[in-house]
Order: C-alpha cells, then structure tokens, then sequence
C-alpha cells in the first residue's frame, strides 16, 4: 500500500498570502489529522477530520481551517500568512479514530517571507 | 493540563552503546502511549505503542519501552544503538477512553551517535 502522500513538499509564499496544502492518506483510512511543526513549539495538533466532519480542533487561529473529502482526502488552507506560520505540516491517516495507529506523510515545509 | 515532557533536548551515544530516552506524562484520563522517530526531512514513524496489558512493548528497529504508570514514565530503550538510529525521537499521548486520535508530543530528543 502506498503511505501518506502530502503536495506540494515545498513551498515558499509572502506574508498575506494564502495557502493550500493537500494530504492523500493510506487507502482504506478514513481519518486524517494535520500537525504543525517548529522549532519553537514542537508539534501541535492542528485539526481532526473523519468521514469528512472535522472531529477535534487545536488552538489554532481562524486563519487555519481545513476539510476534507468524500474520498477522505483533506486540504488544509491557511490565510493572510504570517511570518510564524512557517513550518514543517504534517498529515497523518489512520482507519478510524482513537486507538488506531496514525501514519505520517512527509510533511509540507512553507516557508513565509 | 495534558502535557508530555522530554526531559533531555539531546543525548549522545557512541555506537554499540546502550540507549534510555526519557518520557513523562501527565494526563487525567488512561493514556495511551506512541514513540515516534523522524529522520531530517522525514515525517515521522512510529516505533511502538503501549494500550493496556503487559507494561513492557516492543518495537520496530529493536527498541522497546517500558510503561510505569506510578512515574507516568514512558521510556524507551534500545540495548545497542547503530549508527543508523541517529534521529529525533517524540513521544505522544492520546487519549484512550475518548473517539479521538488527537496526539499530544513531547519537544522531542535529538540522539547523535558517535562512531
């Protein structure tokens, strides 16, 4: 089975801009999470979705929002960039929620200028 | 407050050596318990995971950790560490009795091994 695929891998945008990053999960899996990661923060949960409902939320400002598909493919969009919001963001499938083991993609590393 | 704490940013190694990373968590309701690994530029993998039952589990890549729940400790050990293994290692918690796979990460250790 092919893993977490995520696009674009890299991405380089200005402040206000926006973005869109797209995460493909294992087939099969229903649920896909979204982390970001940076040096200064680690690793925190951005949002939760399932069978195309978000199911949890981070604390995360309005900018950040997400959705995703009937094919459970899942976008995350962030609006207005700032200079924080670059990171490394990671997209993690697994076939359902709680206990199920989640697999991570690569990641999408934005830079924002 | 959920939190995950790794007590040491960076550990060195040499190879051969035997390896212990540090994990403790506080959280009110029963745990659930990942190691992951994330190579530079890699997303990340995971190692092993603890539920319920026998408090020592074994992973991938000849790691193991040991859950006790009287220390809220998570540790991970490997008894012979490859150069290979050089690597960020996270721990996570997320929460058993609750339909979410929401993950809470410690900051993460950096291992470095020396030839």
């Amino acid at each position: 089975k092919a893993g977490v695929t995520q696009t674009p891998r890299y991405l380089i945008k200005t402040r206000g801009q926006q973005v869109t990053l797209s995460c493909s999960p294992i087939s099969g899996h229903r649920s896909v999470s979204w982390y970001q990661q940076t040096p200064g923060q680690g690793l925190q949960f951005l949002f939760e979705y399932f069978s195309e409902t978000q199911r949890n939320k981070g604390n995360f400002p309005g900018r950040f929002s997400g959705r995703q598909f009937s094919n459970s493919r899942s976008e995350m969009n962030v609006s207005t960039l700032e200079l924080g919001d670059s990171a490394l963001y990671l997209c993690a499938s697994s076939q359902g929620l709680g206990t199920d083991t989640q697999y991570f993609g690569p990641g999408t590393r934005l830079t924002v200028l | 407050a959920q939190s995950v704490t790794q007590p040491d940013i960076h550990i060195t190694v040499s190879e051969g050596a035997s390896l212990e990373l540090r994990c403790n968590y506080s959280y009110g309701a029963t745990p659930y318990l990942f190691w992951y690994v994330q190579s530079p530029g890699q997303g990340l993998q995971l190692l092993l995971k603890y539920f319920s039952g026998d408090t020592l589990v074994q992973g991938i890549k000849g790691f193991e950790a040991e859950f006790k729940r009287s220390q809220s400790s998570f540790n991970l050990r490997k008894p012979s560490v490859h150069w290979s293994d050089a690597a960020e290692y996270f721990c996570a918690v997320g929460h058993l009795s609750s339909n979410t796979g929401k993950l809470i990460f410690g900051q993460g250790t950096t291992l470095q091994v020396k030839p």
